[in-house]
């Protein structure tokens, strides 16, 4: 079964600079994707950026980045220009391709509580 | 606007007394599910649908029930709630004739069962 892990309960950050919230992630197949779900205190899951694991390009959406090292199976992903909104939980996820027989279900690390100090 | 729409957002019950929680979905996503989420557990799939009259367990069925009559609903059911099911539960669709899809999810509905 596949596992994921966030290491970092909580975390903060200075208005205007850059964090890294760090996820790794155990699994046997080769096809699979990433990714970030951000949870504000309305508890609605917002999807961050998604990568998808045959691709070696790091996905990017605006301020926010992954650096994905598929061998070492860890998938962090980095805000730069933090911001006031910015401030919530972080969930990493994964889930299986197509080619692993299409399983929908996401796995998700227990999350990563972002304070972003004014 | 596509969406997933649950209800009730927030519901206070005492233990026995059965309950459901609903959700629709407007996309005519093919996949369905139902997670919890705890304090320092993340979220854990109750069950998932991959069509209508199509169910499965997932990681922590125990204490749930569900449907899929019609495409767009699958609510949840818990026919004797127990405190240990106080939690936030989420609802989400995804269709499966993309690969490169994404899960939509609804705004969470607040148990708390005493």
């Amino acid at each position: 079964a596949q596992t994921v892990t966030q290491s970092q309960p909580e975390m903060s950050v200075q208005e205007a600079e850059t964090v890294t919230l760090s996820c790794t992630y155990d699994t046997s197949e080769s096809d699979y994707y990433l990714f970030w779900y951000k949870q504000p205190p309305s508890r609605q899951m917002i999807l961050v950026i998604r990568q998808e694991a045959y691709k070696q390009q790091n996905a990017t959406e605006n301020r926010f980045s992954v650096n994905f090292q598929k061998a070492a199976k860890s998938f962090s992903l980095k805000i730069s220009d933090s911001q006031l909104g910015d401030a919530a939980m972080y969930f990493c996820a994964y889930r299986s391709g197509p080619a692993q027989g299409g399983s929908e279900k996401l796995v998700f690390g227990k999350g990563t509580k972002l304070t972003v100090n004014p | 606007e596509a969406q997933v729409t649950q209800n009730p957002r927030y519901l206070i019950t005492v233990t026995g007394k059965k309950l459901t929680v609903t959700c629709s979905q407007n996309m005519n996503h093919e996949y369905m599910s139902w997670y919890r989420q705890d304090p320092g557990l993340g979220l854990r799939q109750i069950y998932y649908s991959m069509n209508v009259e199509v169910t499965d367990k997932g990681d922590v069925p125990e204490g749930y029930k569900v449907s899929r009559k019609e495409k767009r609903n699958f609510p949840l059911i818990l026919e004797s709630p127990s405190p240990n099911q106080t939690s936030l539960y989420f609802c989400a669709s995804s269709s499966l004739r993309v690969s490169k899809n994404i899960q939509y999810f609804g705004a969470g509905t607040r148990l708390s069962v005493l």
